[in-house]
């Protein structure tokens, strides 16, 4: 089947706009994360998602950051007030579950989002 | 919580020739390393990974070595050729704050050149 989407593929936004991202994981993953990866840089781990549930949202840099998922499928990433050291690209990723560490975790191609 | 070092930055090798990549973590609980290939404005793909009760795992041209008591793992390309220029990153999972789940922390990523 389909791998995991992301949309918009590329946003370009002013300094203190909101900004929406979205993630489409695999049909039946129930774990999905979101990670920030900044030019030339390892992939910086922002929340993860068991179903509906956030059960661990340290990653998130601010108060700015949010994410929801519901349908245990389809999850935004929300950045309000944005600024330019929220440019990056956010991947989003997925696995069949959240008890098993061994799970592989199957990555979107990503959000390039660019905060003038 | 985990820390990975990932080491060299970079890396550029003539065709036909190894190359190898050296992670070390912080956390001995870590008990899972993936290894994953980025290709220039793709997304992250696991090439190989090993668990904690292995100390070596191959396939085909790559390989990758686990020293549990030094708290290292390296990955090895023997026969390399261009299309394995690339960024690559380790990765390991952390089971800090009593999490069971896949929360991967990622290295800096090294960025290989096969030159032909």
């Amino acid at each position: 089947g389909a791998g995991v989407s992301q949309s918009p593929s590329n946003k370009v936004t002013e300094k203190g706009k909101d900004v929406e991202l979205r993630c489409d994981p695999i049909s039946g993953h129930t774990a999905l994360y979101w990670y920030r990866q900044r030019l030339g840089q390892g992939l910086e781990f922002l929340i993860y998602f068991q179903g509906n549930s956030a059960p661990d949202k340290s990653g998130l840099p601010s108060d700015r950051f949010s994410a929801e998922r519901t349908g245990e499928s389809v999850s935004t990433l929300t950045i309000q007030r944005t600024q330019q050291e929220d440019s990056a690209v956010y991947l989003c990723a997925s696995t069949f579950g959240g008890i098993s560490s061994y799970n592989e975790q199957f990555f979107g191609p990503g959000t390039r989002l660019t905060v003038l | 919580g985990e820390n990975v070092e990932q080491h060299p930055s970079t890396l550029s090798v003539q065709e036909g020739d190894s190359a190898v990549i050296k992670c070390t973590y912080s956390d001995s609980a870590s008990n899972y390393f993936p290894w994953y290939k980025q290709e220039l404005g793709k997304r992250p793909q696991l090439i190989i990974d090993i668990r904690s009760n292995v100390g070596e795992k191959k396939d085909q041209r790559i390989a990758v070595t686990l020293n549990k008591t030094a708290k290292h793992f390296s990955l090895h390309i023997t026969e390399t050729q261009p299309e394995d220029s690339a960024v690559y990153f380790c990765a390991a999972t952390s089971n800090a704050g009593g999490t069971s789940y896949g929360k991967l922390t990622f290295g800096q990523g090294t960025i290989l050149t096969v030159h032909p």
